[in-house]
């Protein structure tokens, strides 16, 4: 079955833009996770989505946000963009947090640029 | 708060043992994972253990964990160059999906 998958791959934007990600999980997993990675932070934990519901947050400004689709789609919004918002933005799927199986798998990622 | 801690660079011969450590914080931890990233990928979990185990062997990969002293340890047995990459050492308590990982290892795998 397809992975997850993350579009765009490659984003350059400018600072005070904003840019909208998405993240299409593996069929039939109900939770999306999202990460930043940066060299300097390392990977970082944004927000997790299960249902629509947004269950836990990272520590991020409000400029960040996100929303999950009843399809279980999720897009993650960045608005006024930072030149520090230049990262690779993983999203990680997984079929039910909670449960034992909370394997969860990743994408490639997106690697935005802010210029 | 949670933190995982691990050593930045590793470097081995090809047919040699490589051994990543790490430490975490949570005392709260249930799982703890390996992740491998390649140059441009997303990142590829290898192997994760529960915290009521002490280890886990899966072909060429062994995980030993110590919860008292809060270690986790990855080796690679028989290193090879395709074992070049970034690992990261990771831990949620397995209730959101919150996942806390280390900064990453990079392993050198010199021919």
């Amino acid at each position: 079955k397809a992975g997850v998958t993350q579009t765009p791959r490659y984003l350059i934007k400018t600072r005070g833009q904003q840019v909208t990600l998405s993240c299409s999980p593996i069929s039939g997993h109900r939770s999306v996770s999202w990460y930043q990675q940066t060299p300097g932070q390392g990977l970082q934990f944004l927000f997790e989505y299960f249902s629509e519901t947004q269950r836990n947050k990272g520590n991020f400004p409000g400029r960040f946000s996100g929303r999950q689709f009843s399809n279980s789609r999720s897009e993650m919004n960045v608005s006024t963009l930072e030149l520090g918002d230049s990262a690779l933005y993983l999203c990680a799927s997984s079929l039910e947090a909670g449960s034992m199986n909370t394997e969860a798998f990743f994408g490639q990622g997106t690697r935005l640029t802010v210029v | 708060g949670e933190d995982v801690e691990q050593s930045l660079f590793l470097s081995v011969r090809e047919g040699d043992s490589s051994v990543i450590n790490c430490t975490y914080t949570d005392s709260s931890s249930t799982y703890l994972y390996w992740y491998k990233q390649e140059p441009g990928a997303g990142l590829q979990l290898l192997t994760y253990i529960f915290s009521n185990m002490d280890m886990k062997q899966d072909q060429r990969l062994t995980v030993l964990l110590n919860k008292k002293d809060k270690h986790l340890s990855l080796r690679i047995a028989d290193t090879q160059t395709g074992d070049s990459a970034i690992y990261f050492c990771a831990e949620s308590r397995g209730g959101y999906q919150k996942v806390t990982f280390g900064i990453g290892t990079k392993l050198q795998v010199i021919p």
